[in-house]
C-alpha cells in the first residue's frame, strides 16, 4: 500500500486557519488524494479529495503540490468543532479503490 | 436526508452468541462498506456490497463473519459465535452509484459490540 505520513498531533487557536501536512512520497500519476476525519466517538467524516489541482469545497481546501509528493488540508477558520483526527488517504487505482486505509491520522486539538 | 443510519448503537454479547449489526445507507446510495476500528487502531475494510452482490469481501475474517445488502432493507453484517476478539466499533459507509463512486463514502455513527 501507499503510505502516508501525518505529524501525530497539532495544536491550532479557535478562528485561525490551520494546515495539516500530509507526505506521500510514493504516489502515482493516478492516486487520488483523500481527506477524512474522525471525531470523538462518531464515525469518519469524509472532508475533501483530489488529483491534481487544488480543490475547496464549504468544509476546506486542499494544496497539492505540483510534485504530488505532499498535500495540504487548509481550515480557514478552525472552530471548536474541528478538533478531530485527520487522516490523509490515497486511493492507489485511479478511483477505482474503494478500500480507504486508515491510517493513524493527526489528532487537532483546538483552543478556545 | 437522513445520513447513514446504523443500529444498534451498542451491543452487548455473551461469547459464543450471535451479533446482527444493520446499516441503513443514505437514500440514493447503492454501494455500502464495512469498516472495523478495533480499540487504539486505525479502521480497518472489511467488505464491499452493492444491492444483492458482494463485490469484495478481502477484508473479512474466513469465519464466523458473513455480510449481506438485500434488494430490499438494510445491509446486515452478523457474526456468529463471538469472541472477546471481536469487540471493536464497526462502522457502514455508503456511496452514491455514479463513476467513481467510492471518493466520497459517508460513514454512519457505528455500532459497538462488547463480547464478555
Amino acid at each position: 500500500d501507499a503510505k502516508t505520513t501525518q505529524p501525530n498531533s497539532m495544536e491550532s487557536n479557535e478562528e485561525e486557519p490551520v494546515h495539516l501536512p500530509c507526505n506521500h512520497s510514493t504516489i502515482s500519476g493516478t492516486d487520488y488524494i483523500h481527506w477524512y476525519r474522525q471525531l470523538p466517538s462518531q464515525g469518519p467524516e469524509y472532508v475533501i479529495h483530489g488529483l491534481t489541482s487544488n480543490v475547496n469545497n464549504r468544509m476546506a481546501s486542499l494544496a497539492i503540490a505540483e510534485d504530488r509528493k505532499s498535500s495540504t488540508l487548509i481550515l480557514h477558520r478552525a472552530t471548536l468543532r474541528d478538533a478531530a483526527v485527520y487522516y490523509c488517504i490515497l486511493d492507489e487505482s485511479g478511483g477505482s479503490n474503494y478500500k480507504l486505509t486508515f491510517g493513524k491520522g493527526t489528532l487537532l486539538t483546538v483552543n478556545p | 436526508n437522513a445520513g447513514v443510519m446504523q443500529n444498534p448503537r451498542h451491543l452487548v454479547r455473551r461469547r459464543g452468541q450471535e451479533a446482527r449489526l444493520r446499516c441503513s445507507p443514505m437514500k440514493g446510495h447503492s454501494h455500502v462498506y464495512w469498516y472495523r476500528q478495533l480499540p487504539e487502531e486505525g479502521l480497518k475494510f472489511m467488505v464491499y456490497l452493492q444491492k444483492e452482490n458482494i463485490i469484495d469481501e478481502s477484508g473479512m475474517p474466513k469465519e464466523r463473519f458473513s455480510a449481506e445488502f438485500p434488494k430490499e432493507g438494510p445491509s446486515i453484517l452478523r457474526i456468529q459465535q463471538v469472541v472477546r476478539g471481536d469487540s471493536a466499533a464497526y462502522f457502514c459507509a455508503s456511496s452514491p452509484p455514479s463513476g467513481l463512486a467510492h471518493l466520497e463514502q459517508y460513514f454512519g455513527p457505528g455500532t459497538r459490540l462488547t463480547v464478555t
